[in-house]
């Protein structure tokens, strides 16, 4: 069983479009988070939440917008699409405390045309 | 704020040979310590962490060490295989309450050649 899963894998869209993408865990953590990785492979975190209530964001465009409907999940919505959105997303999480392992899903490889 | 600075890629070098990959730190307290790895086409998977200083992290040969005194945490490998081929993240998370993130280096991309 897949514990952080996420979808879709891969989205092309066009530019001014609206997308969401959706994140599930099966872990039982307290915490979520959405992270970026772009083209040189870098990666930074964009939002946290703890049990629904939103607890990091960082300088994100307000096109981006988390919704948390409960603990187990975690959706990324993104208005207004731009080319440098193209990145990948990926959905995290991990139990409260620094020393726990933050595990990652497989990733949203999303393309804007 | 945090920050974490790895030796910038790309690493190549043949199979069986030692690597040492680079991480230093910076970070209010004691963070917890971590490498990930990305294979290719693949997402973040843990490769090992430290949670407190001289803790020695190690999986599938690869370890590091929490360094506090120089505030390191280099990844090695002894004998290196072509299917460790991928691209490596050194990542420091911190104690604060409320802003426990993962702040990661910029990673390092690491080919094995036969």
């Amino acid at each position: 069983d897949t514990a952080v899963s996420q979808t879709p894998k891969y989205l092309v869209t066009q530019m001014g479009n609206d997308k969401s993408i959706k994140c599930e865990q099966n872990l039982g953590h307290d915490t979520m988070y959405w992270y970026k990785q772009d083209s040189k492979k870098f990666l930074k975190i964009m939002f946290s939440y703890n049990n629904k209530e939103l607890i990091i964001n960082e300088t994100v465009p307000n096109r981006f917008s988390p919704k948390s409907p409960d603990k187990a999940h975690l959706n990324l919505h993104i208005n207004s699409l731009e080319l440098g959105d193209s990145a990948v997303y990926f959905c995290a999480s991990s139990p409260v405390g620094a020393g726990n392992t933050i595990y990652f899903g497989e990733g949203s490889w999303l393309t804007v045309v | 704020g945090d920050s974490v600075t790895q030796m910038e890629g790309p690493v190549t070098l043949s199979e069986e040979a030692f690597l040492t990959i680079n991480c230093t730190y910076t970070a209010t307290g004691y963070p917890s310590l971590f490498w990930y790895v990305q294979y290719p086409g693949e997402g973040l998977q843990l490769l090992l962490k430290a949670t407190k200083a001289d803790d020695k992290g190690s999986n599938k040969g690869f370890e590091a060490t929490y360094r506090k005194e120089t505030t390191s945490f280099h990844l090695e490998k002894g004998s290196v295989q072509v299917s460790d081929s991928a691209v490596y993240f050194c990542a420091l998370r911190g104690r604060r309450i409320g802003n426990e993130k993962l702040t990661f280096g910029t990673g390092t991309r690491l080919t094995i050649i036969p």
